[in-house]
């Protein structure tokens, strides 16, 4: 089984409904991640999570929201999806204690919004 | 505006011959620079990294170098193998605030 575990991998949704992605993780790791990935431009940090009572906005933040119900789960939220939000999204944990900055991805979640 | 960036969109190389993947960054308080591999329908996964104190970190047939008066890093896989085959992302950190330059494809070919 994945350490970091996405869900749902794939989804297609409308313009203006709310959307949650969600992530859970077995690495224990205090610090969460949430990247989107689009075609020539690499991933986009959306937010960041050091642990349960700590949220971050990342670069691109505007129009999404964050939950960090416990250690091992962080979910992102679209609240009124939009077609430009049509992209591949992945979580991420790291490590605290070692800190190399390496970060450990689930498989990602594909986003198509009509 | 994008503080990491990797020029080449891809890159193609024979089985056996070196693979030079290059990434230019523009924030001089980066302090830790990484290379992920992302095969597809997966995740990217971490590689390899270099501290901003060194020049060069090897590991295996992976050896990363980095110029920092430059502000350039390259990824150099010898002998290039068709597993190798991916999209490669830079990274670079500042205080865990990580930004992603927008990947190299790299074919290997036999």
């Amino acid at each position: 089984d994945a350490d970091v575990t996405q869900t749902p991998r794939n989804r297609i949704t409308k313009t203006g409904k709310r959307i949650m992605l969600e992530c859970s993780q077995t690495k224990g790791h205090d610090r969460m991640y949430w990247y989107r990935q689009d075609p020539g431009l690499g991933l986009r940090l959306i937010y960041y999570s050091f642990d349960v009572k700590d949220i971050n906005k990342g670069e691109i933040s505007d129009g999404y929201s964050v939950s960090r119900q416990a250690q091992a789960k962080f979910s992102l939220s679209l609240e009124s999806a939009i077609p430009n939000q049509t992209a591949l999204y992945f979580c991420a944990t790291s490590d605290l204690v070692h800190n190399t900055g390496e970060l450990f991805f689930g498989e990602g979640s594909r986003l198509t919004v009509l | 505006d994008q503080q990491v960036k990797q020029n080449s969109p891809s890159l193609s190389v024979q089985e056996g011959r070196i693979s030079i993947l290059n990434c230019d960054y523009t924030n001089s308080m980066f302090d830790y620079f990484l290379w992920y591999k992302k095969y597809p329908a997966e995740g990217p996964t971490f590689l390899i990294s270099i501290s901003s104190i060194k020049d060069k970190n090897e590991d295996g047939r992976f050896t990363v170098f980095l110029n920092k008066s430059a502000k350039h890093l390259s990824l150099h896989i010898v002998p290039s193998q068709p597993g190798d085959s991916a999209v490669y992302f830079c990274a670079a950190s500042e205080n865990n605030d990580m930004r992603f330059g927008a990947g190299t494809r790299l074919t290997v070919k036999p």
